[in-house]
């Protein structure tokens, strides 16, 4: 079946300017993370979405950055005014509430802030 | 989403040989564990899991080990082939179901 899809897979942008990257969860999974990773470093936890409850922002690491998630189920992270130090990956994954605890991640967005 | 990292620990190990895969984890109310691969340009991929109330488990070629005494986790690949260099991540979770708190991760290499 379809794995959790991430789109656009690369986003250049220049400093200052907003983005949105999207991610599409495998149908039926009611949770949905986000995650980035730098250079460097590991994966750091962004936000979590669980069905109908409010998001876990703990992880937003500035207010410039939002998410959302429509219809519990397509996610859009948005980053306004983009900062050099905002590149990384993005790493979306989602999960089943109940049962197996495994994230199944989608491929990334790398995003190059110039 | 590549893995890349200046300071990345490094594992080499030959061909056909096992390879161990060590981490530590911070949280001592953690009580679910996983194993990511994760390759050049992709997503981390799902090795195996394991829960606080088991200290081993065993999938295909991988086996994980869970010592909660000294908040120890490991990797074992038997017979490791070209196709397991990776990065290798640990996480941990408490209750499941939560943000994964992701480990470093470990860039294995194998020489063929």
């Amino acid at each position: 079946g379809a794995g959790v899809s991430q789109s656009p897979s690369n986003k250049v942008t220049e400093k200052g300017k907003d983005v949105e990257l999207r991610c599409d969860p495998i149908s039926g999974h009611t949770a949905l993370y986000w995650y980035r990773q730098s250079l460097g470093q590991g994966l750091e936890f962004l936000i979590y979405f669980q069905g109908n409850s409010a998001p876990d922002k703990s992880g937003l690491p500035s207010d410039r950055f939002s998410a959302e998630r429509t219809g519990g189920s397509v996610s859009t992270l948005t980053i306004q005014r983009t900062q050099q130090e905002d590149s990384a990956v993005y790493l979306c994954a989602s999960s089943f509430w109940t049962g197996s605890y495994e994230q199944y991640f989608g491929p990334g967005t790398r995003l190059t802030v110039t | 989403g590549e893995s890349v990292g200046l300071h990345l620990p490094t594992l080499s190990v030959q061909e056909g040989d096992n390879s161990i895969i060590n981490c530590a984890y911070s949280n001592s109310a953690s009580d679910y564990f996983i194993w990511y691969k994760q390759e050049s340009g992709k997503g981390p991929q799902f090795i195996i899991d394991i829960r606080s109330n088991m200290d081993k488990r065993q999938g295909q070629r991988v086996t994980v080990l869970l010592n909660k005494t000294v908040k120890h986790l490991s990797l074992q690949i038997a017979a490791t082939q070209p196709g397991d260099s990776a990065v290798y991540f640990c996480a941990e979770s408490h209750s499941g179901n939560t943000p994964l708190v992701f480990g470093k991760g470990t860039r294995l290499s194998v020489i063929a």
